[in-house]
């Protein structure tokens, strides 16, 4: 099961700040990619990075230059920082954990409800 | 690369919907394909994995497969009941760009 949590609204210029909670297994097994994916209203889905065991992260080259990810193995959670947030992000920010079991493969099997961030003075 | 998808098919009830996800550059068979069911106001759920695998849960009116000639992935669904009625993205993975949705698929059932 995963949750996000964190800021419905954010002001632009300011930094997005989403946290998702895991529960039912731990963050730190193999085989498993934590990312962050959004989805603009009425628009398809985004995929917005991932990390894994807090060794290595990769992004979306689109927000390479505004994203981070992170792990916190001791809460057993995972977050997202998007810097310098304009009207253009304000989406449902959805966590969710990808598999990676068999060679050629990344399915996300698990994702959270997802929470809507809106970027608004 | 990118990956293409009609913007919306639809049917009647009982019929059979057959949506197309064509790679622009790279083979569709170099990575696995996996397929999203989304309804409205719902996260994304798995309903094809590994181009052709179901999870239990999935009724086996769902079915996928990748043409090489075509360089495309295809979902069908047969059988069509309105509870199918949702977007359907297709989903790839590569080593340099990591991962790419294709643009979503609005299925109707008439």
């Amino acid at each position: 099961h995963l949750q996000e949590s964190g800021p419905g609204l954010v002001k632009p210029s300011e930094t997005l700040s989403l946290t998702c909670t895991v529960s039912g297994g731990s963050i730190s097994s193999g085989n498993f990619y934590w990312n962050w994916i959004r989805q603009h209203p009425g628009k398809g889905l985004e995929w917005i990075g991932y990390v894994y065991y807090s060794v290595s992260s990769f992004y979306n080259p689109s927000l390479e230059s505004r994203v981070a990810i992170s792990v916190d193995t001791s809460k057993n959670q995972f977050s997202l920082k998007l810097r310098s947030v304009s009207a253009a992000d304000t989406a449902v920010y959805y966590c969710a954990r990808a598999e990676t079991l068999t060679p050629g493969s990344f399915k996300f099997d698990h994702w959270g409800r997802g929470t809507l961030v809106t970027v608004s003075s | 690369f990118m990956l293409t998808q009609p913007h919306s098919v639809s049917a009647s009830p009982g019929k059979t919907v057959t949506i197309s996800c064509t790679r622009s550059s790279g083979s569709i068979a170099s990575n696995y394909v996996q397929w999203y069911q989304q309804r409205p106001g719902s996260a994304p759920t798995i309903v094809i994995y590994e181009d052709t695998q179901r999870p239990t849960e999935i009724p086996d009116r769902f079915a996928g497969s990748i043409d090489r000639s075509s360089n495309s992935a295809s979902l069908t669904i047969s059988g069509l009941k309105t509870e199918d009625e949702a977007d359907y993205y297709c989903q790839s993975y590569d080593s340099t760009i990591h991962v790419v949705f294709g643009g979503g698929t609005k299925v109707t059932v008439l």
